[in-house]
């Protein structure tokens, strides 16, 4: 069983939709969770991150953390074509040391 | 971008030959990584540094080995590379706890093991 699992999608909406993307994970160790996005051909890029449960909000995106359920979400409100790209989540225990990622969720949004 | 680069970009090469892959940071972090990313896999840590001359294992380490001389260089060396080798190879760094504990990537190298 994969540390980290993600649904690899693809994922089509249409421009202006919502989008949530997900993560659960089983190590109880991770303290740290961070959302990247990668367009294609290119590296992954930093788009939030987090250290506890709770929400965290920053502009169109909106990153979730539920401890008790290992289960982390990424919110985009006002979808835009120039989101299309694959989301990859991560986690890291404590010690900051290693980094452990979901397989990305490829989204798609038609204009 | 964190200052991060990689050679070569691409690079095409046969069975059983070594192959050396470069990446260089500017901003002097102690931290860096080798990640492979393979469709359906994600990204996966071959190898990564926490100092000059210290290393540690991934989950995917067998076949490769690195080297970091220099603060600023780590290299990974596939010793006799196999066509199972063949992925897109991503360097990494990360800053330090002042600074985040952020991850920033180089832009990646695509090798083919013919």
């Amino acid at each position: 069983q994969k540390e980290v699992e993600q649904d690899p999608g693809p994922l089509s909406v249409p421009e202006g939709a919502i989008v949530s993307l997900n993560c659960t994970y089983s190590n109880s160790a991770f303290q740290y969770f961070m959302w990247y996005r990668q367009y294609s051909r290119k590296g992954p890029e930093l788009l939030m991150y987090t250290y506890s449960s709770g929400n965290k909000e920053d502009g169109r995106f909106t990153a979730q953390v539920d401890k008790s359920s290992k289960y982390i979400s990424l919110f985009i409100r006002d979808s835009q074509p120039s989101d299309s790209a694959t989301y990859l989540c991560a986690m890291s225990p404590y010690n900051f040391n290693k980094f452990y990622f979901g397989s990305g969720t490829k989204l798609n949004v038609k204009p | 971008d964190a200052g991060i680069t990689q050679s070569p970009r691409h690079k095409v090469t046969e069975t059983g030959t070594p192959v050396t892959l470069r990446c260089h940071q500017t901003e002097n972090h102690r931290y860096m990584y080798w990640y492979r990313q393979d469709p359906g896999h994600g990204l996966r840590l071959i190898h990564y540094s926490y100092g000059v001359k210290d290393t540690d294992k991934g989950e995917v380490s067998d076949g490769y080995s690195v080297s970091r001389s220099k603060t600023e260089d780590f290299l990974l060396t596939l010793e006799s590379a196999t066509s199972s080798q063949t992925s897109v190879y991503f360097c990494a760094i990360k800053t330090d706890r002042d600074r985040g504990n952020e991850q920033f990537f180089g832009p990646g190298t695509r090798l083919t093991v013919l």
